[in-house]
C-alpha cells in the first residue's frame, strides 16, 4: 500500500466549516497527491506537491487547500467554499513511476 | 492530452468464467500503464504494470499486455471468483514528466460483478 495512511476514515461536516483530513506516509515518497472520488465515478486530481513547500492546483482545486511542510505529511482542508465537498477523498504518493494509494476518507456534510 | 478510456460496466459474470476488460489509451510520449482495484469502501489497490511497449503485468490471475500499436491495455483473467467483484479502473503515467512528477490519469472504472 506504499505506507499511506489517511485518518480518520469518516468525517462529517456542518455546512460552512472547514476540515482538514490527515494523510502520512512513512516510506520517504517525494511526491504526494489527492484525489476526490463522487460515487459511481472515477478520480479527479485536487492538489499535488512534488517537494516540501512546494504543491500545485490539479483540476478542480477550488474549495480546497494543501500544505506540505514536512516531507511525510499532506494535509488537506476542505473550506466552506467548496459548494459540494460530500465524496471519497484519496490520497496517494509516488514511488518510482507507480502511485500508491492511501486507503481514503469518507467526507460528508450535514 | 492524455485520456484513458475503458468499458463502462457493470460486467457480470458467473464464478470460473473469463474476464476481459477492455481499456485504450491516448497519450503523448511513452507512458507506463496500470491497473487499479477498488474493493467496496476502500482506497486503490495496485493490480498489475507495465512500462514499455510488449510488456506483460500479471499479479493474482490477472494480466494485462501493453499494446502500443492498439494502444491498448486489457485487463484478462481466466477464472474469476466472487473475491473478484469490485472496480477496476485502467490508468496511465505519462513517463515525459518523471521528473515533473508522474500523475495519474484515469479510466472511468469497470464494476465487475461475480456470480457464485
Amino acid at each position: 500500500d506504499g505506507g499511506i495512511t489517511q485518518s480518520p476514515k469518516y468525517l462529517f461536516r456542518k455546512e460552512g466549516q472547514n476540515v482538514t483530513l490527515s494523510c502520512e506516509q512513512n516510506l520517504n515518497h517525494d511526491a504526494m497527491y489527492w484525489y476526490r472520488q463522487d460515487p459511481g465515478q472515477g478520480l479527479r486530481l485536487i492538489y499535488y506537491s512534488q517537494i516540501v513547500n512546494d504543491f500545485q492546483k490539479g483540476d478542480i482545486a477550488e474549495g480546497y487547500s494543501v500544505s506540505r511542510e514536512k516531507k511525510e505529511s499532506f494535509p488537506l482542508t476542505v473550506t466552506s467554499a467548496q459548494k459540494n465537498p460530500t465524496a471519497f477523498y484519496l490520497c496517494a504518493a509516488r514511488s518510482g513511476n507507480t502511485i500508491y494509494f492511501g486507503e481514503g476518507s469518507w467526507l460528508t456534510v450535514v | 492530452g492524455n485520456s484513458v478510456t475503458q468499458m463502462e460496466g457493470p460486467v457480470t459474470l458467473s464464478e470460473e468464467a473469463f474476464l476481459t476488460i477492455n481499456c485504450t489509451y491516448t497519450a503523448t510520449g511513452y507512458p507506463s500503464l496500470f491497473w487499479y482495484v477498488q474493493y467496496p469502501g476502500e482506497g486503490l489497490q495496485l493490480l498489475l504494470k507495465a512500462t514499455k511497449a510488449d510488456d506483460k503485468g500479471s499479479n493474482k490471475g490477472f494480466e494485462a499486455t501493453y499494446r502500443k500499436e492498439t494502444t491498448s491495455f486489457h485487463l484478462e483473467k481466466g477464472s474469476v471468483q466472487v473475491s473478484d467483484s469490485a472496480v477496476y479502473f485502467c490508468a496511465l503515467s505519462d513517463r515525459g514528466l518523471n521528473n515533473a512528477g508522474n500523475m495519474l490519469t484515469f479510466g472511468g472504472g469497470t464494476r465487475l460483478m461475480v456470480k457464485p
